[in-house]
Order: C-alpha cells, then structure tokens, then sequence
C-alpha cells in the first residue's frame, strides 16, 4: 500500500500569515489521485481538495493544492481564524486508500 | 443539502458485535458509492470498507476482512456496517461517507458525523 507521510506534524502560525503543508507518497500516485481534507476538534472531516488541485465545492480559494507524482502541497495564502484545524491528505490512485497522520495547524 | 447521520455504536465487550447504520438524505443515494472511514481517539484515519451503487463492487481494509460486512438497501437510502468478532483496537468514531466515483477507488466528498464504538470490557 502507499503511505503517505505529511510534515511538519504541527505547523504554529499566526493568522493572516500563509501555510504550507506537505505530503509526501511512498510511491508514485497514479493522475494525481490526491485529497485533501480539513478537520476541526468536534468534527467529521471536510473535504477541501481533489484531483491534487481542484477545489470542492464551496472551498475559498485561499486554499490551494498542487503536486504530482511523489510529492503534494496544500497551500492556504491567509490563514483565518477558523483554518486551524488538522490536515489530511488521502490518496485515491491504488487500493487501498490511504491518508496520512495528519497536519495540525495552530495558532502561534 | 446532503446528509448523513450514523448510530448504532456504543459500548461492548471484546468478541461481541454491532451493527451500525447510515441515514443518507438529500442526494440520489443509489447515485454514489458509499463507505465506511474510522478514526481512533486523538488518531488518524483508516478506510474501513466500501461499496458500490448497485453492491456489486465491495471492499474491506485487510485490518477488518472477514470480520465485517458491509450492505447498503437503496430503497432506505442507508448503509450498514455488521461489525463482528470485535477487538480492543477497532474502538474508534466510524464515519459514513459518499464516495466519488459511484465504483472504485476514490476520494470522500460528505462524511456523517460519526458513531463512536467503544470495544472493553
């Protein structure tokens, strides 16, 4: 299966400041088969990106993704208050899925 | 506005079973592959199972194979998890999510709130 390492475990930020978060894939993710995902403490996941890039519905579009192959970036430009939050990014190229351990972004 | 409401977790001994359910509302629910994500407390999370429109494409995580079994009846837009043989490592919240494309691999676009499961004795 492909694992999929995210870094840096907990990224602190103040907000208006910009994140960038990475995933890293064990192996290559076949078309960009790659989501990302937002979850608050008290919450089900959200899905923020699929496609590697394409933002799902209603997703602002501070939030950005890009990446091929091996190596994916959430990028948010300015960070909101209610962005911190921990991230997941999830491949959908090989069964089975999997999701990384996760990004938690707080407040510094 | 798509909704999907779980229950049936709870507390139960190791060995015993649940059966979990999903309330699906909203969308056209034999549209959509639908799927089973857990998340251990203060944990990631883990692709349980999955199913297709039609049930005829399903798909376990090796950690739950033969141990539970995934259904869905479209007539009740709802989806079903029988979790048997249960064991201290499956305590987690269970998520029920849509899954794009309707058949295969792919990624979760809606997700319940969860169940939480709680295996001890």
């Amino acid at each position: 299966e492909i694992v999929l390492t995210q870094s840096p475990g907990t990224l602190p930020l103040s907000p208006g400041e910009r994140a960038t978060l990475s995933c890293r894939a064990s192996q290559s993710v076949s078309s960009s088969y790659l989501a990302w995902y937002q979850q608050k403490p008290g919450q089900a996941p959200r899905l923020l990106i699929y496609g590697a890039s394409s933002r799902a519905t209603g997703i602002p579009d501070r939030f950005s993704g890009s990446g091929s192959g091996t190596d994916f970036t959430l990028t948010i430009s300015r960070l909101e208050p209610e962005d911190f939050a921990v991230y997941y990014c999830q491949q959908y190229g090989i069964s089975p899925r999997t999701f990384g351990q996760g990004t938690k972004v707080e407040i510094k | 506005e798509v909704h999907l409401v779980e229950s049936g977790g709870g507390l139960v001994q190791p060995g015993r079973s649940l059966r979990l359910s999903c309330a699906a509302s909203g969308f056209t629910f034999d549209n959509y592959g639908m799927h089973w994500v857990r998340q251990a407390p203060g944990k990631g999370l883990e692709w349980v199972s999955g199913i297709s429109w039609n049930s005829g494409s399903i798909g376990y995580a090796d950690s739950v194979k033969g141990r539970f079994t995934i259904s869905r009846d479209n007539a009740k837009n709802s989806l079903y998890l029988q979790v048997n043989s249960l064991r201290a490592e499956d305590t987690a919240f269970y998520y029920c999510a849509r899954g794009i494309p309707a058949i295969g691999i792919g990624y979760f676009d809606y997700w319940g709130q969860g169940t939480l499961v709680t295996v001890s004795s």
